[in-house]
Protein backbone atom coordinates (compact mmCIF):
# COMPACT_ATOMS: atom_id res chain seq x y z
CA UNK A 1 0.00 0.00 0.00
CA UNK A 2 0.83 3.38 0.00
CA UNK A 3 3.31 4.88 2.32
CA UNK A 4 5.44 7.85 3.61
CA UNK A 5 8.73 7.45 5.16
CA UNK A 6 10.56 10.69 6.73
CA UNK A 7 13.93 11.02 8.56
CA UNK A 8 13.82 10.33 12.44
CA UNK A 9 14.31 13.40 14.85
CA UNK A 10 14.53 15.49 16.66
CA UNK A 11 16.92 17.50 14.06
CA UNK A 12 18.82 20.52 16.03
CA UNK A 13 20.27 23.30 14.17
CA UNK A 14 21.95 26.20 14.87
CA UNK A 15 20.30 29.60 13.55
CA UNK A 16 21.63 30.20 9.81
CA UNK A 17 22.25 26.61 9.31
CA UNK A 18 21.21 24.28 6.38
CA UNK A 19 18.22 22.25 6.96
CA UNK A 20 17.42 18.85 5.00
CA UNK A 21 14.51 16.88 6.26
CA UNK A 22 14.30 13.34 4.40
CA UNK A 23 11.03 11.87 3.01
CA UNK A 24 10.68 9.01 0.57
CA UNK A 25 7.38 7.63 -0.33
CA UNK A 26 5.93 4.32 -1.92
CA UNK A 27 2.27 4.72 -3.60
CA UNK A 28 0.50 3.68 -7.04
CA UNK A 29 -0.50 5.76 -9.64
CA UNK A 30 0.65 9.92 -9.05
CA UNK A 31 0.51 11.09 -6.20
CA UNK A 32 0.69 14.72 -5.00
CA UNK A 33 3.39 15.34 -2.19
CA UNK A 34 3.23 17.82 0.38
CA UNK A 35 5.31 19.37 3.55
CA UNK A 36 2.73 20.34 6.35
CA UNK A 37 4.44 21.85 9.86
CA UNK A 38 2.61 22.09 13.18
CA UNK A 39 3.92 24.45 15.10
CA UNK A 40 3.96 24.07 19.28
CA UNK A 41 0.56 24.20 20.09
CA UNK A 42 -1.86 24.87 16.47
CA UNK A 43 -2.57 23.07 14.19
CA UNK A 44 -1.17 21.18 10.72
CA UNK A 45 -0.06 24.04 8.01
CA UNK A 46 0.12 23.72 4.69
CA UNK A 47 4.14 24.17 4.40
CA UNK A 48 4.57 23.39 0.08
CA UNK A 49 3.07 20.91 -2.37
CA UNK A 50 4.42 19.34 -5.68
CA UNK A 51 1.42 17.42 -7.93
CA UNK A 52 3.80 16.14 -10.51
CA UNK A 53 7.21 14.73 -11.01
CA UNK A 54 10.35 17.53 -11.31
CA UNK A 55 8.10 19.73 -9.57
CA UNK A 56 9.25 22.32 -6.79
CA UNK A 57 7.33 23.27 -4.26
CA UNK A 58 8.40 26.57 -2.34
CA UNK A 59 7.46 28.66 0.60
CA UNK A 60 8.70 30.77 3.42
CA UNK A 61 12.30 30.09 1.90
CA UNK A 62 11.84 26.33 1.97
CA UNK A 63 11.65 24.55 -0.70
CA UNK A 64 11.59 20.63 -2.07
CA UNK A 65 11.30 18.68 -5.30
CA UNK A 66 9.18 15.77 -6.73
CA UNK A 67 11.28 13.16 -7.73
CA UNK A 68 9.57 10.71 -9.11
CA UNK A 69 12.97 8.43 -10.02
CA UNK A 70 13.89 8.16 -6.59
CA UNK A 71 10.34 8.30 -4.94
CA UNK A 72 11.58 11.08 -3.02
CA UNK A 73 10.70 14.80 -1.92
CA UNK A 74 13.29 15.76 0.42
CA UNK A 75 12.73 19.44 1.85
CA UNK A 76 15.58 22.15 2.31
CA UNK A 77 15.90 25.43 3.89
CA UNK A 78 19.27 27.17 2.86
CA UNK A 79 19.32 29.27 6.75
CA UNK A 80 16.88 28.58 9.28
CA UNK A 81 15.82 30.75 12.19
CA UNK A 82 14.92 30.00 15.55
CA UNK A 83 10.94 30.62 14.79
CA UNK A 84 11.44 27.60 12.11
CA UNK A 85 11.23 25.67 15.36
CA UNK A 86 8.30 22.77 14.62
CA UNK A 87 7.18 19.51 13.47
CA UNK A 88 7.30 18.98 9.78
CA UNK A 89 5.14 16.53 7.97
CA UNK A 90 5.79 14.88 4.84
CA UNK A 91 2.18 13.21 3.16
CA UNK A 92 0.76 12.41 -0.07
CA UNK A 93 -2.34 12.14 -1.63
CA UNK A 94 -2.67 8.96 -3.95
CA UNK A 95 -4.03 9.59 -7.55
CA UNK A 96 -5.91 5.80 -7.02
CA UNK A 97 -7.77 7.39 -4.04
CA UNK A 98 -11.25 9.69 -5.76
CA UNK A 99 -11.29 10.56 -1.63
CA UNK A 100 -7.72 12.47 -1.85
CA UNK A 101 -6.76 11.22 1.71
CA UNK A 102 -3.55 12.24 3.10
CA UNK A 103 -1.17 9.75 3.93
CA UNK A 104 1.69 11.26 6.33
CA UNK A 105 5.35 10.44 7.38
CA UNK A 106 5.85 10.24 10.78
CA UNK A 107 7.25 13.91 11.52
CA UNK A 108 10.53 15.43 11.97
CA UNK A 109 10.93 17.68 15.19
CA UNK A 110 13.38 20.30 13.73
CA UNK A 111 14.71 22.43 17.05
CA UNK A 112 16.66 25.79 15.79
CA UNK A 113 18.76 27.43 18.76
CA UNK A 114 19.65 30.54 18.53
CA UNK B 1 -8.34 34.10 5.50
CA UNK B 2 -11.22 31.28 6.04
CA UNK B 3 -10.16 28.77 8.57
CA UNK B 4 -11.35 25.43 9.94
CA UNK B 5 -12.37 25.29 14.22
CA UNK B 6 -12.60 23.14 15.82
CA UNK B 7 -14.36 22.59 19.52
CA UNK B 8 -13.46 21.89 22.44
CA UNK B 9 -10.09 22.21 22.39
CA UNK B 10 -9.93 19.31 25.29
CA UNK B 11 -12.04 16.66 25.89
CA UNK B 12 -11.18 14.63 28.86
CA UNK B 13 -13.90 11.82 29.77
CA UNK B 14 -14.45 8.23 31.42
CA UNK B 15 -13.67 5.08 29.93
CA UNK B 16 -17.42 4.06 27.91
CA UNK B 17 -18.87 7.81 27.52
CA UNK B 18 -19.96 9.36 24.37
CA UNK B 19 -17.90 12.03 22.95
CA UNK B 20 -18.39 14.59 20.10
CA UNK B 21 -15.59 16.55 18.53
CA UNK B 22 -17.20 19.25 16.59
CA UNK B 23 -15.61 21.02 13.41
CA UNK B 24 -16.21 24.20 11.26
CA UNK B 25 -14.75 23.74 7.70
CA UNK B 26 -14.87 26.54 5.40
CA UNK B 27 -17.60 27.20 4.19
CA UNK B 28 -17.49 26.57 0.46
CA UNK B 29 -15.28 23.30 0.98
CA UNK B 30 -16.78 20.22 -0.26
CA UNK B 31 -14.87 17.72 1.08
CA UNK B 32 -14.26 16.77 4.85
CA UNK B 33 -11.87 14.78 7.09
CA UNK B 34 -10.89 13.36 10.67
CA UNK B 35 -7.62 12.20 11.42
CA UNK B 36 -6.10 11.13 14.84
CA UNK B 37 -2.93 11.92 16.25
CA UNK B 38 -1.71 9.20 19.06
CA UNK B 39 0.90 10.47 21.08
CA UNK B 40 4.39 10.36 19.21
CA UNK B 41 2.51 8.56 16.47
CA UNK B 42 2.45 9.67 12.77
CA UNK B 43 -1.19 11.18 11.82
CA UNK B 44 -3.66 8.96 10.71
CA UNK B 45 -6.34 9.33 8.52
CA UNK B 46 -9.73 8.01 9.48
CA UNK B 47 -12.46 8.77 7.31
CA UNK B 48 -13.91 10.93 4.70
CA UNK B 49 -17.18 12.59 3.83
CA UNK B 50 -18.35 13.81 0.76
CA UNK B 51 -22.16 15.05 -0.66
CA UNK B 52 -23.49 13.85 2.87
CA UNK B 53 -22.08 10.47 3.22
CA UNK B 54 -19.05 8.84 3.99
CA UNK B 55 -16.74 8.61 1.06
CA UNK B 56 -13.79 6.44 2.55
CA UNK B 57 -12.76 5.23 6.18
CA UNK B 58 -9.91 3.25 7.29
CA UNK B 59 -9.69 0.26 9.51
CA UNK B 60 -9.60 2.28 12.66
CA UNK B 61 -13.30 3.97 12.10
CA UNK B 62 -14.94 0.66 13.52
CA UNK B 63 -18.66 1.33 14.64
CA UNK B 64 -17.95 2.74 17.46
CA UNK B 65 -17.15 6.01 15.20
CA UNK B 66 -19.74 8.05 13.11
CA UNK B 67 -19.67 11.43 11.71
CA UNK B 68 -22.11 13.74 10.87
CA UNK B 69 -23.06 16.87 8.91
CA UNK B 70 -26.09 17.91 10.60
CA UNK B 71 -26.75 21.74 9.08
CA UNK B 72 -24.55 22.68 6.57
CA UNK B 73 -21.74 24.08 8.43
CA UNK B 74 -20.75 21.67 11.27
CA UNK B 75 -19.10 18.27 10.69
CA UNK B 76 -18.77 16.43 13.83
CA UNK B 77 -17.09 12.93 15.05
CA UNK B 78 -18.94 10.99 17.31
CA UNK B 79 -17.23 7.84 19.19
CA UNK B 80 -19.94 6.09 21.08
CA UNK B 81 -18.15 4.31 23.88
CA UNK B 82 -14.62 5.91 24.52
CA UNK B 83 -11.92 3.73 25.25
CA UNK B 84 -8.08 4.30 26.60
CA UNK B 85 -6.90 3.84 23.34
CA UNK B 86 -9.12 6.64 22.02
CA UNK B 87 -6.91 9.35 23.68
CA UNK B 88 -5.53 11.05 20.94
CA UNK B 89 -5.49 14.39 19.18
CA UNK B 90 -8.06 14.60 16.32
CA UNK B 91 -7.49 16.57 13.85
CA UNK B 92 -10.22 17.68 11.11
CA UNK B 93 -10.04 19.08 7.80
CA UNK B 94 -11.59 20.11 4.46
CA UNK B 95 -10.73 21.09 0.56
CA UNK B 96 -12.32 22.81 -2.20
CA UNK B 97 -13.61 20.59 -5.41
CA UNK B 98 -11.12 21.88 -7.54
CA UNK B 99 -8.07 21.56 -5.78
CA UNK B 100 -6.01 18.35 -3.31
CA UNK B 101 -5.02 20.88 -0.37
CA UNK B 102 -6.40 19.87 2.69
CA UNK B 103 -6.87 22.99 5.08
CA UNK B 104 -6.60 21.85 9.23
CA UNK B 105 -7.89 22.76 11.95
CA UNK B 106 -6.01 23.08 15.59
CA UNK B 107 -7.39 19.60 16.76
CA UNK B 108 -9.02 18.68 19.87
CA UNK B 109 -7.24 16.26 22.27
CA UNK B 110 -9.57 14.04 23.81
CA UNK B 111 -8.24 12.42 27.28
CA UNK B 112 -9.58 8.76 28.00
CA UNK B 113 -9.76 8.13 31.63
Amino acid sequence: GNSVTQMEGPVTLSEEAFLTINCTYTATGYPSLFWYVQYPGEGLQLLLKATKADDKGSNKGFEATYRKETTSFHLEKGSVQVSDSAVYFCALSSGSSNTGKLIFGQGTTLQVKP
Amino acid sequence: EPEVTQTPSHQVTQMGQEVILRCVPISNHLYFYWYRQILGQKVEFLVSFYNNEISEKSEIFDDQFSVERPDGSNFTLKIRSTKLEDSAMYFCASRDGGMDTQYFGPGTRLTVL
